[in-house]
């Protein structure tokens, strides 16, 4: 199957400080791509959607200017959290669409905000 | 919008087993149905999906079945290994949307 890439696995950071997260395509190019958070034995809770070149599509109830995306190009989205509280700490996936429909996910981001 | 509701949300069988988890949605637009396996720590694998052209998809021990008039499909696992266990989820699409909308999961456990 396709490959996304996220990166980093885990991170931890202060109270305040931003964080970024990388979500990249390897083996195909994605015009959108999609952000998740997963709280601990819940389903996946979809984020935002991201597009290349233009702005991201928040869902309902998500903060748009905590929760910064940005899509420059067909194969990396990026999620930055800013001014980061320990209330975002939560694992973090992207998704993206191959031209066959099919998504595939990114390994997760274990974000812990102290 | 599209709703999809899953069960059971924990399924116990014992190695060698089969497993089934069901899984219905609300949406008659929607016509395509994948089932993820999530190992802890992990984001979602893709496992095997199905497209409202066809009722049913093999591969290898997994299966899944497709039925439009009643809105529901199935993941069905055969000869169930200790390595299966995880938690399954499905989700469904429209082509109209991108969105994937997601069952609540089923945590399965095989035991040896």
């Amino acid at each position: 199957g396709a490959v996304v890439s996220q990166h980093p696995s885990r991170v931890i950071c202060k109270s305040g400080t931003s964080v970024k997260i990388e979500c990249r395509s390897l083996d195909f190019q994605a015009t959108t791509m999609f952000w998740y958070r997963q709280f601990p034995k819940q389903s996946l809770m979809l984020m935002a959607t991201s597009n290349e070149g233009s702005k991201a599509t928040y869902e309902q109830g998500v903060e748009k200017d905590k929760f910064l995306i940005n899509h420059a190009s067909l194969t990396l989205s990026t999620l930055t959290v800013t001014s980061a509280h320990p209330e975002d700490s939560s694992f973090y996936i992207c998704s993206a669409f191959t031209q066959d429909e099919e998504a595939f996910f990114g390994q997760g981001t274990r974000l812990t905000v102290v | 919008g599209e709703n999809v509701e899953q069960h059971p949300s924990t399924l116990s069988v014992q190695e060698g087993d089969s497993a089934v988890i069901k899984c219905t949605y609300s949406d008659s637009a929607s016509n395509y149905f994948p089932w993820y396996k999530q190992e802890l720590g992990k984001g979602p694998q893709l496992i095997i999906d199905i497209r409202s052209n066809v009722g049913e998809k093999k591969d290898q021990r997994i299966a899944v079945t497709l039925n439009k008039t009643a809105k529901h499909f199935s993941l069905h696992i055969t000869e169930t290994q200790p390595e299966d266990s995880a938690v399954y989820f499905c989700a469904a699409k429209n082509t109209g949307f991108q969105k994937l909308v997601f069952g609540t999961g089923t945590r399965l456990l095989v035991s040896p």
